[in-house]
């Protein structure tokens, strides 16, 4: 499985976009880019997903570079409820699993 | 909407002992999965079932098995628990594992094997 690679940790304040950067290199021509993210003591929860073209759903927007080595999400307005881990995976069509990695810790200040 | 339930909630387990973990769910979702997750290791998958009567193994699946007799549930079992079995352990969903990646996970099971 493609490797990606995320910061450790991000803060923002309530009320103001946050972009979470994920570096995926050696990403395949069929790897899927997929956030998920997980709240304290729940399970991990889909956020979004795309191939090649920018995505937008109700919870955020995801942009992916031109070359597809790297892609952000993009949270328009932090609530202090978008405080989780968050974690860019990538999986060709057809995977029978997700390889989680370590994510980014996401903090929302008030 | 239940989606995927867990059972139980969380367990005190002596070693040794067998252990099942319940999961089922109520989305007619052909694949499942078990993961385990530990501090600092982020989540693993144990074993998973593409639909039912077939099952897999994953990254780690020594000391655990599974069965899929239907499509609703996925039962997770430890023969003979030992303390390194100590996790928090999700059962996930998926409509198939070919089509959309959208993944719908349980609120975990906290074991802990003394």
């Amino acid at each position: 499985d493609a490797k990606t690679t995320q910061p450790n940790s991000m803060e923002s304040n309530e009320e103001e976009p946050v972009h979470l950067p994920c570096n995926h290199s050696t990403i395949s021509g069929t790897d899927y880019i997929h956030w998920y993210r997980q709240l304290p003591s729940q399970g991990p929860e889909y956020v979004i997903h795309g191939l090649t073209s920018n995505v937008n759903n109700r919870m955020a927007s995801l942009a992916i570079a031109e070359d597809r080595k790297s892609s952000t999400l993009i949270l328009h307005r932090a609530t202090l409820r978008d405080a989780a881990v968050y974690y860019c995976i990538l999986s060709r069509q057809g995977a029978q699993k997700l390889v989680f990695g370590q994510g980014t810790r996401l903090t929302i200040n008030p | 909407i239940a989606g995927i339930t867990q059972a139980p909630t969380s367990q005190i387990l002596a070693a040794g002992r067998r252990m099942t973990l319940r999961c089922t769910q109520d989305m007619r979702h052909n694949a499942m999965y078990w993961y385990r997750q530990d501090l600092g290791l982020g989540l693993r998958l144990i074993h998973y079932s593409n639909t039912a009567g077939t099952t897999g193994k994953g990254e780690v699946p020594d000391g655990y098995s599974v069965s899929r007799a239907n499509t609703d549930d996925f039962p997770l079992t430890l023969a003979s628990a030992v303390p390194s079995q100590t996790s928090v352990y999700f059962c996930a969903s998926s409509r198939d594992p070919t089509s959309g990646p959208e993944a719908f996970f349980g609120q975990g099971t906290r074991l802990t094997v003394v």
